[in-house]
């Protein structure tokens, strides 16, 4: 798991306004992935990707947004359309079926 | 595509008791079953994990079993300790048109009374 950076640890946005999470790895992994994490709702699939310059949508993919330019990079950003974007976001990397959480960026709306 | 339930939500045992978290998962296609153990404010961290040719497996004081006939899941843990409180995970990985997802339950807050 030291091997998945994600920055910044908090993030406050502003109504209308886009923010973008960082998410790096050095471990070589293909696949990457962003969960949003709630109380009391486990993990949420946002977006995943198997390869570079390709990604699908995850189960609440609504008001979010990803790019994959580099194997170790999969940057997610929470649009103004994401009303409700409070919550702790989690990257993942995946390699033979195991998963690798990053430490995770906590959001909240100021 | 699959569904994962996870009970009970929460769970509290004292201090040298077993504690028992079950899941169920809807996909038969689905053939590896991890869980995760989240402690608060940090990322989850794998635990133990089990494939779908295997019915149990055993490390220390943690024991996962599956029955694929009922497809569900279980996770035990024995003389259970207070640094065993933190949040459970189960989750089942399965192949979707070329990739591999991964559906998680939704956590057992697990709280070990001293």
């Amino acid at each position: 798991d030291g091997g998945i950076t994600q920055s910044p640890k908090y993030l406050f946005r502003k109504e209308g306004q886009n923010v973008t999470l960082s998410c790096e790895q050095n471990l070589n992994h293909d696949a990457m992935y962003w969960y949003r994490q709630d109380p009391g709702q486990g993990l949420r699939l946002i977006y995943y990707s198997q390869i570079v310059n390709d990604f699908q949508k995850g189960d609440i993919a609504e008001g979010y947004s990803v790019s994959r330019e580099k194997k170790e990079s999969f940057p997610l950003t929470v649009t103004s359309a994401q009303k409700n974007p409070t919550a702790f976001y989690l990257c993942a990397t995946l390699n033979q079926e195991t998963q690798y959480f990053g430490p995770g960026t906590r959001l909240l709306v100021l | 595509g699959e569904n994962v339930e996870q009970h009970p939500s929460t769970l509290s045992v004292q201090e040298g008791d077993s504690a028992v978290i079950k899941c169920t998962y809807s996909d038969s296609a689905s053939n590896y079953f991890p869980w995760y153990k989240q402690e608060l404010g940090k990322r989850p961290q794998l635990i133990i994990d089990i494939r779908s040719n295997v019915g149990e497996k055993k490390d220390q004081r943690i024991a996962v079993t599956l029955n694929k006939t009922a497809k569900h899941f279980s996770l035990h843990i024995t003389e259970t300790q207070p640094e065993d409180s933190a949040v459970y995970f189960c989750a089942a990985t399965f192949r979707s048109g070329g990739y591999q997802k991964v559906t998680f339950g939704i956590g057992t807050k697990l709280q070990v009374i001293p």
